[in-house]
């Protein structure tokens, strides 16, 4: 079975100040990991996806997101948030071993103030 | 490309009557979802095809909901008949399927409103 946790419902960050979104993942083998974003009225865009490799993956936008086996996490990152990264932020992962369809977490809404 | 297509954008409908929304996927991708977004149970599957076929329609919420996909190039989704309950937003994706792991692109949406 496969699972995925976005442990906070909203993040709150004042631009110019570095952002992180959570997200941590259940797997019996080996995961393939996704971010994407959610723009008010539009649908989910793709970010970034960890395969494997680098833990460090860099995406769209300027986000990036690190990949530890260990504690189970894939957390979104962006060193200097901008008002504009305000949305809905989605973490999904899916067993390489396993379903071919992935699992979403359930959201995680980043507000950045200006 | 124009990306996922999606229509409409958006239903007003009363309930008990026949709802169809309808997608274009990206040619040449061979795997298809719909899903549906709600505040309160966020992002759910709604079905899965594969090469046309339906693989996994486990998140179907029962017998009112239908969905086909007749050719590579075009999908249904069919709520028959409607309820208030139904109201939330349908979304279509396509990816490219080989066995890794394939990057999902979502339609804009049907915002469905069922009175």
């Amino acid at each position: 079975a496969q699972s995925v946790a976005q442990p906070e419902d909203q993040v709150n960050v004042a631009e110019g100040n570095p952002l992180t979104v959570k997200c941590t993942y259940s797997v019996s083998g080996n995961p393939y990991l996704f971010w994407y974003v959610q723009y008010p009225n539009r649908g989910l865009q793709f970010l970034l996806k960890y395969i494997t490799g680098d833990n460090l993956v860099k995406g769209s936008y300027g986000f990036e997101a690190e990949f530890n086996k260990s504690q189970t996490s894939f957390h979104l990152k962006k060193p200097s948030a901008l008002v504009s990264d305000s949305a809905l932020y989605f973490c999904a992962v899916r067993d390489a071993g396993g379903s071919y369809i992935p699992t979403f977490g359930r959201g995680t809404s980043l507000i950045v103030h200006p | 490309d124009a990306g996922v297509i999606q229509s409409p954008r958006h239903e007003v409908t009363e309930m008990g009557q026949e709802v169809t929304l309808r997608c274009k996927p990206i040619s040449g991708h061979n795997s298809l979802f719909w899903y549906r977004q709600t505040m309160m149970r966020g992002l759910e599957l709604l079905i899965y095809f594969n090469n046309n076929v339906p693989i996994d329609d486990s998140g179907m919420p029962e017998d009112r909901f239908s969905a086909k996909m007749p050719n590579a190039s075009f999908s249904t989704l069919k709520i028959q008949p409607s309820e208030p309950r139904d109201s939330a937003v349908y979304f279509c994706a396509s990816s490219f399927f080989e066995g890794g792991a394939e990057t999902q692109y979502f339609g804009p949406g049907t915002r469905l409103l069922v009175l």
